[in-house]
């Protein structure tokens, strides 16, 4: 069965320390497609990237970056240079695709990051 | 363009009575989900729609749980009775087509207690 493991429950760093939150997943599909969610203590679960299984290079956007390694089932997420703002849950996520062709997301159980000043 | 739009924010209700959620999704998107997420547990799977009709449902975890799609706009989600376990946050989320190739975009979510 498709699953994702986070293996950090909480995370505490100083800022402007760098943090990677680790996620590692397990799928029987040939083609999927990986994500990352922030959930600040607002609530909402903000979209910060989707990579699709084919594609294994590494993206960089601003302070974040992601680590696809299909070797190893992982899709590590990078923060660099922390900041208080980063403090939020974090979830990774794998897509599955169900009997019915359609698709659903199955989630870690996140990891929490607390930036102090 | 509007994000996805739930409806209330918070919810406290007493064990036994009935509440109903609601989603508005981005205009245009087809699918609708929702997900819910118990305390200390990873967010799961409830349910899928596309326009009015249930694709898959096979996260529903019982027959208290009532998802309705009319017209293939808004959802609502009717929990009758409430039981203290179905406490947690229900997020709906909506995506344009069925696979993830072009993401899915969450609602804050519906914080439910049952006392």
């Amino acid at each position: 069965a498709q699953k994702v493991t986070q293996a950090q429950t909480e995370i505490s760093v100083v800022e402007k320390e760098d943090v990677t939150l680790d996620c590692v997943y397990e799928t029987r599909d040939t083609t999927y497609y990986l994500f990352w969610y922030k959930q600040p203590p607002s609530g909402e679960l903000v979209f910060l990237i989707r990579r699709n299984s084919f594609d294994e290079q590494n993206e960089i956007s601003g302070r974040y970056s992601w680590n696809f390694q299909k070797s190893t089932s992982s899709f590590n997420f990078t923060i660099t240079a922390s900041q208080v703002v980063d403090s939020a849950v974090y979830f990774c996520a794998l897509s599955e695709t169900t009997q019915g062709g359609s698709e659903k997301l199955v989630f870690g159980k996140g990891t929490k990051l607390t930036v102090n000043p | 363009e509007a994000g996805v739009t739930q409806f209330p924010s918070h919810s406290v209700i007493e064990k036994g009575q009935t509440v109903t959620l609601r989603c508005d999704p981005i205009s245009g998107h087809d699918n609708l989900y929702w997900y819910r997420r118990v305390m200390g547990k990873e967010i799961k799977f409830l349910l899928h729609f596309v326009k009015e009709s249930k694709q898959d449902e096979s996260g529903m975890p019982n027959n208290r749980f009532l998802a309705e799609r009319t017209g293939g706009t808004y959802s609502t989600l009717k929990v009758q009775p409430a039981e203290l376990e179905d406490s947690g946050v229900y997020f709906c989320a909506s995506s344009l087509d069925r696979q993830g190739g072009r993401g899915y975009t969450f609602g804050s979510g519906t914080r439910l207690t049952v006392v």
